[in-house]
């Protein structure tokens, strides 16, 4: 079966720009995640969807950063406006449901630079 | 606060020889336990998961890691290293009952020399 897809690869901007990163879950998954991973330590939850509700979006900066999952499949997570500290690899994730020991599967990532 | 620690940087091994990537954790709950494994320029890609029962999880690639629960660990070993498990390890936690996140460790880099 075809994993998760994530795009773009790559991205770099310049701060105070936007920018938006798409996340395709495993067919039949449920839940999506997306982790922020900075250079040198394990991914951080931003946010946790449901189908389309959100579970968890307490380690989100809402005030730069939001997303959506508005039919329940495919996600899109945006930074507006981006600071240098946002250059990470942000990781999409999905799994069946929410049960605690389901595993969670992670796609190629985005990479991006703020400059 | 719940959290996982990844006690060295990095672990260098001789093509052959054993490995142990070492794990413990700190948790208030029951812990489910995974092992994920990152390439280059790649996402993370799920080893194997300790969810409960046997102590002993054989996982992907030869891969095996014990739970102990009086030492709040989960060691990752394999008996033969390949130079090609030359990658980026991750230990991470989720408590039952306390959401969906998992809490990593900060990496492991591990490198086999032929």
């Amino acid at each position: 079966e075809a994993g998760v897809a994530q795009s773009p690869r790559y991205k770099i901007i310049e701060k105070r720009q936007s920018v938006a990163f798409w996340c395709n879950p495993i067919s039949g998954h449920a839940t999506l995640y997306w982790y922020q991973q900075i250079l040198g330590q394990g991914p951080k939850l931003l946010i946790q969807f449901q189908n389309n509700g959100v579970v968890d979006d307490s380690q989100l900066p809402k005030d730069r950063f939001s997303a959506e999952r508005l039919k329940g499949v495919d996600s899109t997570l945006k930074i507006q406006p981006a600071k240098l500290e946002d250059s990470a690899v942000y990781l999409c994730a999905s799994s069946l449901g929410r049960q605690t020991q389901e595993t969670q599967y992670f796609g190629p990532g985005t990479r991006l630079l703020v400059l | 606060a719940q959290s996982v620690a990844q006690p060295e940087d990095q672990v260098n091994v001789a093509e052959g020889n054993p490995l142990t990537v070492k794990c413990t954790y700190s948790v208030s709950g029951n812990p489910y336990l995974f092992w994920y494994v990152q390439y280059p320029n790649r996402g993370l890609q799920f080893l194997l998961k300790y969810i409960t029962g046997d102590n002993l999880v054989k996982g992907s690639y030869g891969f095996e890691a014990e739970f102990n629960k009086s030492q709040t660990s989960f060691h990752l070993k394999k008996p033969s290293a390949l130079v090609s498990d030359s990658a980026l390890y991750f230990c991470a936690v989720r408590v039952y009952n306390q959401g969906g996140k998992l809490i990593f460790g900060q990496g492991t880099e591990l490198s086999v020399k032929p």
